[in-house]
């Protein structure tokens, strides 16, 4: 099992629409995840941490975290064209390695006008 | 004001070839790294570089080598490049281990 997995999509949603984003992960002890926004051709961009479980809200994006479940999403409310990109969900997994931030494969988002 | 800045931004080079790219950055941050990511979109972890503790990760061929001057400073050394080290590299760095990560705008590497 890969220590962080999300499905490669591309997920595609109409200009408005919510888009949910969802990464599984296999660390139990992992306390902390980040989204990363990482458009083609550029570097990733960090646009959500979250720390405990529950909702986070910040302006279209929310993220949730259920560590019992050991899954993050990524809800982005009013979805734009600007949205499509790649996300990256990402936690500090692999203790014998320092717990090196890994990421997960990303999710292709199309956001169709 | 670039944060955390790679050069170059391309390089590309013969198989067998030595090469490094530079990273640096003016954040103040305690720990910084160095990732790979793929044709296929992969990011994956390298190296940590944190107060002079160096982690890395096993899967690493060790024709790949970090150099840090000093704590804003990470240089990635390559040897013997081979076909397969194509990929665009990121430099990062953190404030601390687990804080989440800044990026470097990358170089892409591309070995003929």
């Amino acid at each position: 099992q890969k220590e962080v997995e999300q499905n490669s999509g591309p997920l595609s949603v109409p200009e408005g629409a919510i888009a949910s984003l969802n990464c599984t992960y296999s660390d139990r002890g992992s306390q902390s995840f980040f989204w990363y926004r990482q458009y083609s051709g550029k570097s990733p961009e960090l646009i959500m941490s979250i720390y405990s479980n529950g909702d986070k809200e910040d302006g279209r994006f929310t993220a949730q975290l259920n560590k019992a479940s050991q899954y993050v999403s990524l809800l982005i409310r009013d979805s734009q064209p600007s949205d499509s990109a790649t996300y990256l969900c990402a936690g500090p997994f692999r203790p014998n390695a320092g717990n090196m931030l890994t990421f997960g494969g990303g999710t292709r988002l199309m956001v169709k006008p | 004001d670039t944060a955390v800045s790679q050069t170059p931004k391309y390089l590309v080079t013969q198989m067998g070839n030595d090469k490094s790219i530079k990273c640096e950055q003016n954040l103040g941050h305690d720990t910084m790294y160095w990732y790979k990511q793929d044709s296929k979109k992969f990011l994956k972890i390298m190296f940590s570089y944190n107060n002079k503790e160096l982690i890395i990760n096993e899967t690493v061929p060790n024709r790949f080598s970090p150099k840090s001057p000093d704590k804003a400073h990470l240089n990635l050394h390559i040897n013997s490049l081979e076909l397969g080290d194509s990929a665009v590299y990121f430099c990062a760095s953190s404030k601390a281990r687990f804080q989440p990560l800044h990026f470097g705008n990358g170089t892409r590497l591309t070995v003929t």
